[in-house]
């Protein structure tokens, strides 16, 4: 199974300033079609999981463009260029490039200084 | 707009079976393009996905390796709904149950999620 591993795990923020989450995988998340399956979901507390990005750089209608996705192969980040306060939650990156199988990074929480 | 609305018990009897529907509205659970999932949240085991079903000219399912051969995920076409039945559940079964909708290799749409606490 690919294994995903995020860090940090806890990322406190000061409003206003930019974050950065990581997203490793233990394999190459290069399908064989040519994309990459790499997606980045937002859960704020309470709430389902929302997805903010998709095959690593495409944002979700809705998302607003301080969210960035980057990356390729098996490094991935998700920047955030000015964290605002509703920004505060945990942030998953998934791959689905190895189907059927979903699988999720341990998660990062992001909290406000 | 997708939406998926879950519901089912949310409380299950160890050894006994856990059952959840997800009533699909917006898209078809017959869609050649779709496929629809099942995942668990628990703070032990986090995101885990646990089975799919999905339609390519016949029905397909997929299962994960952890729950094979307890989980079962059917569609219901008369009823636009998919199910998840999870039999045998113990208590590191308790988690929020989540269905989901895949569209282009990755799930985008989510239902609300059902807390399902197995106990006695």
């Amino acid at each position: 199974d690919v294994v995903m591993t995020q860090s940090p795990l806890s990322l406190p923020v000061t409003l206003g300033q930019p974050a950065s989450i990581s997203c490793r995988s233990s394999q190459s998340l290069v399908h064989s079609d040519g994309n990459t399956y790499l997606t980045w979901f937002q859960q704020r507390p309470g709430q389902s999981p929302r997805r903010l990005i998709y095959k690593v750089s495409n944002r979700d209608s809705g998302v607003p463009d301080r969210f960035t996705g980057s990356g390729s192969g098996t490094d991935f980040t998700l920047k955030i260029t000015r964290v605002e306060a509703e920004d505060v939650g945990v942030y998953y990156c998934m791959q689905s490039t190895h189907w059927p199988h979903y699988t999720f990074g341990q998660g990062t929480k992001l909290e406000i200084k | 707009q997708v939406q998926l609305h879950q519901s089912g018990p949310r409380l299950v009897k160890p050894s006994q079976s856990l059952s959840l529907t997800c009533a699909i509205s917006g898209d078809s659970v017959s869609s050649n393009s779709a496929a629809w999932n099942w995942i668990r949240q628990s703070p032990s085991r986090g995101l885990e996905w646990l089975g799919r079903t999905y339609y390519r000219s016949k029905w397909y399912n997929d299962y994960a390796i952890s729950v094979k051969g307890r989980i079962t995920v059917n569609p219901d076409t008369s009823r636009n709904e998919f199910s998840l039945q999870l039999n045998s559940v113990t208590p590191e079964d308790t988690a929020v149950y989540y269905c989901a909708r895949d569209s282009g290799h990755t799930a985008d749409y989510w239902g609300q999620g059902t807390l399902v606490t197995v106990s006695s």
